[in-house]
């Protein structure tokens, strides 16, 4: 079955190191998405890549990097700069076209809670 | 800049009653609407999407949503209430506008189902 896989589920950091969360989707999907959820938040855009090797900044990029080398693979770091890094972190993709393009498929996300 | 109004953070309704899980939106353009469900340790999942066409938009495990333009809402519906519903509803928009457009999404709506 396609999808995406998020890995690992749940992860516990000391202050003061870099993560990294793996995102692989097996959809052929172009565009792949980080996103933080909050409690009473909703969901906010971290970064977003429409195509391999680019990607863009979204609304609460500081403290993160990513990159895109790969098309099946967007991996988020968190670093030691994201001051309240304790969230979970679901990963999206979507696919091209007036139809595939408007819907997103999420993982099942990554917890990170900072110790 | 778009922006989604839920107005409930919880939503209670008896099993076998009618439900409403309220959304309004703001775009500058015309909107994609789309409302996703996350049920308890899972990932968000697509219930439905306005697009163009009819207002009445019918999704998936009966749900359905009307657009309403002059009130710029896009309300969630179900006519009969299933304990297993309860789960956190999110609606999020999309500026139709060319080019690359994110999606907003609300704070999310826990609705509880009661036996």
């Amino acid at each position: 079955d396609g999808g995406i896989t998020q890995s690992p589920k749940y992860l516990f950091r000391k202050e003061g190191q870099n993560v990294t969360l793996s995102c692989e989707q097996n959809l052929n999907h172009d565009a792949m998405y980080w996103y933080r959820q909050d409690p009473g938040q909703g969901l906010r855009l971290i970064y977003y890549s429409q195509i391999v090797n680019d990607f863009q900044k979204g609304d609460i990029a500081e403290g993160y990097s990513v990159s895109r080398e790969k098309k099946e693979s967007f991996p988020l770091t968190v670093t030691s700069a994201q001051k309240n890094p304790t969230a979970f972190y679901p990963c999206a993709s979507s696919g091209q076209g007036a139809v595939g393009a408007n819907v997103l498929t999420f993982g099942a996300g990554s917890r990170l809670t900072v110790l | 800049a778009q922006s989604v109004a839920q107005p409930e953070d919880q939503v209670n309704v008896a099993e076998g009653n009618p439900l409403t899980v309220k959304c309004t939106y703001s775009v500058s353009g015309n909107p994609y609407l789309f409302w996703y469900v996350q049920y308890p340790n899972r990932g968000l999942q697509f219930l439905l999407k306005y697009i163009t066409g009819d207002n009445l938009v019918k999704g998936s495990y009966g749900f359905e949503a009307e657009f309403n333009k002059s009130q710029t809402s896009f309300h969630l519906k179900k006519p009969s209430a299933l304990v297993s519903d309860s789960a956190l509803y999110f609606c999020a928009v999309r500026d139709m506008g060319g080019g690359y457009q994110k999606v907003t999404f609300g704070t999310g709506t826990k609705l509880q189902v009661i036996p």
